[in-house]
């Protein structure tokens, strides 16, 4: 199984802050990652697949990259509506697996 | 408007059975991959299985933690998913989420989910 560990765990961070959440993965995934957020009680929502293309909807501060083993989720201005957790997940082989999550906390 | 809803959670002993399901409209449900996502109280998303469309023959994959105790079906004519669970046990507890997968540029990621129903296994 393709294991993928996020970092950092926890964030802290401002309204305005330019954040990043990475994602690697234990072995070669080529760009077969997607990134999720889900707020408290929430179904998790769809930001961005194929590593780095944004969803239809999804704000442009929102920005993914990478590829093979090691991607990056970053907002360049975080707003109040942005703090919530984010997981990346893998579809390049099965079974589909998803990162540990990252709680991006209001400092 | 795409939507996904799941039902069927609730209470259940350990070693019991339970249904849920899901319930799509608002896109062309048989075109789709069908996804079962659980997430415990307090951890994080863990994937449960898949069905692929007719084109594909409704095959399955299934995480090693359910195999053989879940079971994913679809009704193309109902837009409904399914997951049958048996022999539940306590660390089945969790909130259940439907979604349907898309498919695109060699990638399948989960772009709508339902809001989960909640099935907990206790004595």
């Amino acid at each position: 199984d393709i294991q993928l560990t996020q970092s950092p765990s926890f964030l802290s961070a401002s309204v305005g802050d330019r954040v990043a959440i990475t994602c690697r993965a234990s072995q070669a995934i080529s760009s077969a990652l997607a990134w999720y957020q889900q707020k408290p009680g929430k179904a998790p929502k769809f930001l961005i697949y194929a590593a780095s293309t944004l969803q239809s909807g999804v704000p442009s501060r929102f920005s993914g990259s990478g590829s093979g083993t090691e991607f990056t989720l970053t907002i360049s201005s975080l707003q109040p509506e942005d703090f919530a957790t984010y997981y990346c997940q893998q579809s390049y082989s099965y079974p589909v697996t998803f990162g540990g999550g990252t709680k991006v906390e209001i400092e | 408007e795409v939507q996904v809803e799941e039902s069927g959670g609730g209470l259940v002993q350990p070693g019991g059975s339970l249904r849920l399901s899901c319930a799509a409209s608002g896109f062309t449900f048989s075109d789709h991959y069908m996804d079962w996502v659980r997430q415990a109280p307090g951890k994080g998303l863990e994937w449960v299985g898949r069905t692929r469309n007719k084109a594909n023959s409704y095959t399955t994959e299934y995480a090693a933690s359910v195999k053989d105790r879940f079971t994913i079906s679809r009704d193309d004519s109902k837009n409904s998913l399914y997951l049958q669970m048996t022999s539940l046990k306590t660390e089945d507890t969790a909130v259940y989420y439907c979604a349907r997968v898309y498919c695109t540029k060699g990638v399948c990621p989960l772009d709508y989910w339902g809001q989960g129903t909640l099935v907990t296994v206790s004595p």
